[in-house]
């Protein structure tokens, strides 16, 4: 069976420090990989979706990175934290076009 | 592109009482449908999800949806709620062309005893 895992699940850091938020699935290949982001009140924003090794795309302009170095791994990344990238970060994938999507267990980041 | 309106940012019911909580999408074809529940700090899980045919969907839990295709709606309904369901849910749209999914922002449930 497929399993995603992402990691830290938690995380505090300073402004302007970087990031890095690491995403694995299992079980599958050439899977899809996203990255969310869930702040309070306002649901689920997509960040970045990949189709394949190297392919990234970018739905919103901001402080963050995605890159996929491997088929089945899927990162994020940012050169300088701001206050406003705290927020529950999720890592979700699928198979195909049009089908379902699965989640990470997410990972909480708090810049202070 | 497509879109989900959930209503009701915050839904209190009974323990036992039956529950409704209300979607409603924008899309110009047939949409791909889902909801998902996430406990509190915890990733989404899949309730359902509406791809075609039968248009009243059995989902994990005793969760059912119903797509209204003349109403643009996809409803989640339980007949009878437990202290477990207390929970956020998220209604989504996708197109079968697309890959990533739209989600609405979300409907936050409190079970009272």
């Amino acid at each position: 069976s497929q399993t995603i895992h992402q990691w830290p699940a938690t995380l505090v850091q300073p402004v302007g420090s970087p990031l890095s938020l690491e995403c694995t699935v299992e079980g599958t290949s050439n899977p899809n990989l996203y990255w969310y982001r869930q702040a309070a009140g306002r649901g689920l924003q997509l960040l970045f979706y990949s189709v394949g090794i190297g392919q990234i795309s970018s739905e919103v302009p901001q402080n963050l990175s995605a890159s996929r170095p491997q088929d089945r791994q899927f990162i994020l990344s940012s050169k300088k934290l701001l206050l406003s990238d705290s927020g529950f970060y999720l890592c979700a994938w699928s198979q195909g076009s049009g089908n379902t999507i699965y989640f990470g267990e997410g990972s909480w980041l708090t810049v202070v | 592109a497509q879109s989900v309106t959930q209503p009701d940012i915050h839904i209190t019911v009974s323990e036992g009482a039956s529950l409704e909580l209300r979607c409603n999408y924008s899309y110009g074809a047939t949409p791909y449908l889902f909801w998902y529940v996430q406990s509190p700090g915890q990733g989404l899980q899949l309730l359902l999800k509406y791809f075609s045919g039968d248009t009243l969907v059995q989902g994990i839990k005793g969760f059912e949806a119903e797509f209204k295709r003349s109403q643009s709606s996809f409803n989640l309904r339980k007949p009878s709620v437990h202290w477990s369901d207390a929970a956020e849910y998220f209604c989504a749209v996708g197109a079968s062309s697309g890959y990533a999914l739209n989600f609405g922002k979300g409907t936050s449930l409190l079970v009272t005893p």
